[in-house]
């Protein structure tokens, strides 16, 4: 079964400052690896999809990386501002079987 | 629509009663997933459809939980004999192809059970 583990569970910085997200996984087949935002009472909003073969991908002022081999993910937010205010999720789809696992997320406050 | 739709938004119901969901995914979209999000808790995968057949249900937490998808279209997630332990959120997703493209959420239909 696929583990997946989020760190921090929590972040809280300043605006302006570039911070870094965490995600980990048991399992080095995955077919792609997504990440979310969540914010309080609502759905998950698609921020990036990396696809297993592919090392990163870039939106905007986010930035995702995969390094299968290792397990990991990391989402890059530059220039974090009060309304990147969040929980942040990542989701790993294995490369057998149909589900998504995902992270318990990482709760991001930004303070202005 | 635009987006995956969820119905109800809310929905508040005695123990013991029966209880239906709606989902309308993303025009096209083949692969449809239901998950569950339990205060703080992660997301719980229940059920995937491919088209109109469910290859996965092993995520039905038990024989009260059912769901269908007809036309391909739209799902129905049924909670018979609701218990307490069922109140949490109650998320859709679809995505194109055979379920690897990319994950999109309905906002959710949060249910509470007295």
């Amino acid at each position: 079964k696929q583990e997946v583990t989020q760190i921090p569970a929590a972040l809280s910085v300043p605006e302006g400052e570039n911070l870094v997200l965490n995600c980990s996984f048991t399992d080095s087949a995955i077919y792609n690896l997504q990440w979310f935002r969540q914010d309080p009472g609502k759905g998950l909003t698609s921020l990036l999809l990396i696809q297993s073969s592919q090392r990163e991908q870039t939106s905007g002022r986010l930035n995702a990386s995969l390094d299968k081999s290792s397990g990991r993910s990391t989402l890059y937010i530059a220039a974090s501002q009060p309304g990147d205010s969040a929980t942040y999720l990542c989701a790993v789809r294995r490369d057998t079987g149909n589900q998504f696992y995902f992270g318990t997320g990482t709760s991001l406050t930004v303070i202005p | 629509g635009a987006g995956v739709s969820q119905s109800p938004s809310n929905k508040v119901t005695e123990k013991g009663k029966d209880v239906e969901l709606r989902c309308d995914p993303i025009s096209g979209h083949t692969a449809l997933y239901w998950y569950r999000q339990s205060l703080g808790q992660g997301l719980e995968f229940l059920i995937y459809f491919q088209g109109n057949s469910a290859p996965d249900k092993s995520g039905l937490p038990s024989d009260r939980f059912s769901a269908e998808r007809t036309g391909g279209s739209v799902s129905t997630l049924t909670i018979q004999r609701t218990q307490q332990e069922d109140s949490a959120v109650y998320l859709c997703a679809s995505s194109t192809g055979g379920g690897g493209g990319e994950l999109f959420f309905g906002e959710g239909s949060r249910l509470t059970v007295l």
